[in-house]
């Protein structure tokens, strides 16, 4: 079975420090893999996702991930926070992409706060 | 971009009594909605998926008599949840997916169900 476990529930940087949120998974195949960002009252966003090629891969919004394979990590990093930044942030695991059914599997979420 | 809303955005009622949350796709067609559950400090937990016209497919362990989905059209989904208990107070989220890959999953802001 898969899972997914983010490391901290909640990460404080101040701005323009480096961001870094951790996402580790299990997998028995070749995973999918996701991140989302919650800001309040709105719905989950897709940040940015991994499904095959370049293991390094940018997302919206200056984040960018590198899938370790590994390491089974897909760490969220970016390199100088902005205010507008805080929210909560979920890694989600997929064993399919394109596939009928729902089967996305999300991490708890870590909130990311922001100092001035 | 695609939207997705839900309401109520919060709702309490007493224990035995149903409440029904609706999902809509505001401005595309979704072939497939999902329903999620999220308690405090927990992961979104898939709990429903439901294709449009056809019957809902429910997770392990997903009462499909107490949470009862409707998928009635290709732009609006609802979740019943019968006989309230205060076991069932969580957050409550839905997603529209516009095509089969995950990352055209698009969330709506979630309900936040409290059972007195």
């Amino acid at each position: 079975a898969q899972s997914v476990t983010q490391l901290g529930s909640h990460v404080s940087v101040s701005e323009g420090a480096l961001v870094l949120l951790r996402c580790n998974y299990s997998s028995s195949v070749p995973p999918y893999l996701f991140w989302y960002v919650q800001y309040p009252n709105q719905g989950l966003q897709l940040l940015l996702k991994y499904t095959t090629g370049a293991t390094l891969v940018k997302g919206i919004n200056g984040f960018e991930a590198e899938f370790k394979k590994s390491e089974t990590s897909f760490h969220l990093t970016k390199p100088s926070a902005h205010m507008s930044d805080a929210a909560e942030y979920f890694c989600a695991v997929s064993d399919t992409y394109g596939g009928s059914q729902g089967n996305l599997i999300f991490g708890k979420g870590t909130k990311l706060s922001v100092k001035p | 971009g695609a939207v997705v809303s839900q309401h109520p955005s919060w709702v309490i009622c007493k224990s035995g009594t149903s409440v029904k949350i609706e999902c809509r796709s505001l401005d595309f067609q979704a072939t497939t909605m999902f329903w999620y559950r999220q308690f405090p400090k927990q992961s979104l937990m898939l709990m429903a998926t439901s294709n449009e016209g056809s019957k809902a497919t429910y997770e392990q362990g997903v009462e499909k008599d107490k949470f009862l989905i409707n998928h009635a059209s290709l732009t609006l989904s609802t979740l019943t949840v019968t006989s309230a208990h205060p076991e069932d107070s969580s957050f409550y989220i839905c997603s529209a997916r516009v095509g089969l890959a995950e990352d055209t999953q698009y969330f709506g802001p979630g309900t936040r169900l409290t059972v007195l």
